[in-house]
């Protein structure tokens, strides 16, 4: 199936250090999802975008929807070890009473104490 | 909270064995779906369920089958397992007024 393409693919960084991340599309969505999954566990919804422009916190974290609707950028400030694991962004186009979704391939982080 | 549950964490079975997994939800969604996550291919969605009784089919439906008989409860249904099912399974639920999808904790199924 189709996945959005998400960068970087993975990333090593320093604790304290802030991370970026973006997801882009050929497609325009409604809604953009940012998840983190860790090793062998469901992903959790990080953070929900609804808006063309909208920027959205969740404590550490900080997204944005683009403006043309067919990307989003996550921001982690200041990490901290338990910030390992997978993000992946998800494009979400309503359709016919029910939501299709896309998922990006996913960024791999990892943080060095 | 929103919650979504799955019935298993960990499933081994043997090839030719029906298998049922089966996810609750405690939001009152509308929409159920089951994926699969396999390393290297991302997520696939294997059906969804946009209401009491109605299905669609995925990208990957072959194999499956899928029940859904009251609004919470969402059942997928491996009518006779393979050593290629082997794999994370994760259900999620979202509602038709937001785009936000939650997702289980996931059943890793191993088929020998």
């Amino acid at each position: 199936g189709q996945q959005l393409n998400q960068s970087p693919q993975s990333m090593f960084i320093q604790e304290g250090e802030d991370v970026s991340m973006n997801c882009t599309s050929s497609s325009i969505f409604n809604t953009w999802l940012w998840y983190k999954q860790d090793p062998g566990e469901g992903p959790v919804l990080l953070i929900a975008l609804y808006k063309a422009g909208e920027l959205t916190s969740n404590g550490r974290l900080t997204a944005q929807f683009g403006i043309t609707r067919k990307d989003s950028f996550l921001n982690i400030s200041a990490s901290i070890p338990s910030d390992v694991g997978i993000y992946f962004c998800a494009g979400a186009a309503s359709t016919s009473g029910t939501y299709k979704y896309i998922f990006g391939t996913g960024t791999r982080l990892k943080v060095l104490a | 909270d929103v919650k979504v549950t799955q019935s298993s964490r960990y499933l081994v079975k043997r090839t030719g064995e029906k298998v049922f997994l089966e996810c609750v939800q405690d939001m009152d969604h509308e929409n159920m779906f089951w994926y699969r996550q396999d390393p290297g291919l991302g997520l696939r969605l294997i059906y969804f369920s946009y209401d009491v009784k109605m299905k669609e089919k995925g990208d990957i439906p072959e194999g499956y089958s899928v029940s859904r008989e009251k609004k919470e409860r969402f059942s997928l249904i491996l009518e006779s397992a393979s050593t290629n099912q082997t794999s994370m399974y994760l259900c999620a639920s979202s509602s038709v007024t937001l785009g936000e999808q939650y997702f289980g904790p996931g059943t890793r199924l191993t088929v020998t």
